[in-house]
């Protein structure tokens, strides 16, 4: 089955330790993409890659990194997460502008 | 910079009522259109897009959307709702000024669907 997975599902940590979110999809595309929502904003986009090895920023990327070492896999990394970063996060994956979106992660930071 | 809006940020119908949410975007430039849907707990689904050609498109589910060019326009309609479209609706837009495949959001509506 095509899909975009995302772990962990929810998570609740601690102001300044440091946690990666993995985003991984199995249909073979090149652009991937790490979107936040929040009420009342919509999805904004925090970083994209187009493929292995070339990514960059969004409209929302302070605070956050991104790799992409393999074409399946694009984890989302906050190296010192803050209260502000609470928030329900998407990975997507495209082919020709479609985007498919993961079940999201469910960060809270206290 | 881009943006998208979506002026209905709450929308109540009762079933079998007609639903139109709007949509506006702006960005004179050629674009790729999309409405997603968000359930309650689930992650979003594309409902239907517009890349080119025919500016009425139809979707998943009965519904379907009209591109107005000359208004940035991008609205969604159906018919006769349902209890099960209860949800909050997205509207998207890629423009296609690069090679990305960035898509800008709306603030989302929230639609509630009373049986």
């Amino acid at each position: 089955e095509a899909q975009v997975t995302q772990n962990p599902r929810y998570l609740i940590t601690v102001t300044g330790k440091k946690l990666t979110v993995t985003c991984s999809q199995n249909m073979n595309h090149e652009y991937m993409s790490w979107y936040r929502q929040d009420p009342g904003l919509g999805l904004r986009q925090i970083y994209y890659s187009m493929n292995v090895e070339v990514t960059d920023k969004g409209d929302v990327p302070e605070g956050y990194k991104v790799s992409r070492k393999e074409k399946r896999n694009f984890p989302l990394i906050l190296e010192s997460p803050s209260p502000n970063q609470t928030s329900l996060y998407f990975c997507a994956s495209s082919l020709y502008g479609e985007q498919y979106f993961g079940p999201g992660t469910r960060l809270t930071v206290t | 910079a881009q943006s998208v809006s979506q002026h209905n940020h709450h929308v109540i119908l009762s079933e079998a009522a007609s639903l139109e949410l709007g949509c506006n975007y702006s960005y004179g430039g050629t674009v790729n259109l999309f409405w997603y849907v968000q359930y309650p707990g689930q992650h979003l689904q594309l409902l239907l897009k517009y890349f080119s050609g025919d500016p009425l498109v139809k979707g998943i589910k009965g519904f379907e959307a009209e591109f107005i060019k000359s208004k940035f326009s991008f609205n969604l309609r159906k018919p006769s709702v349902q209890w099960s479209d209860t949800a909050e609706y997205f509207c998207a837009v890629n423009p296609l000024m690069d090679s990305s495949y960035k898509l800008i959001f709306g603030s989302g509506t929230r639609l509630l669907v009373r049986p």
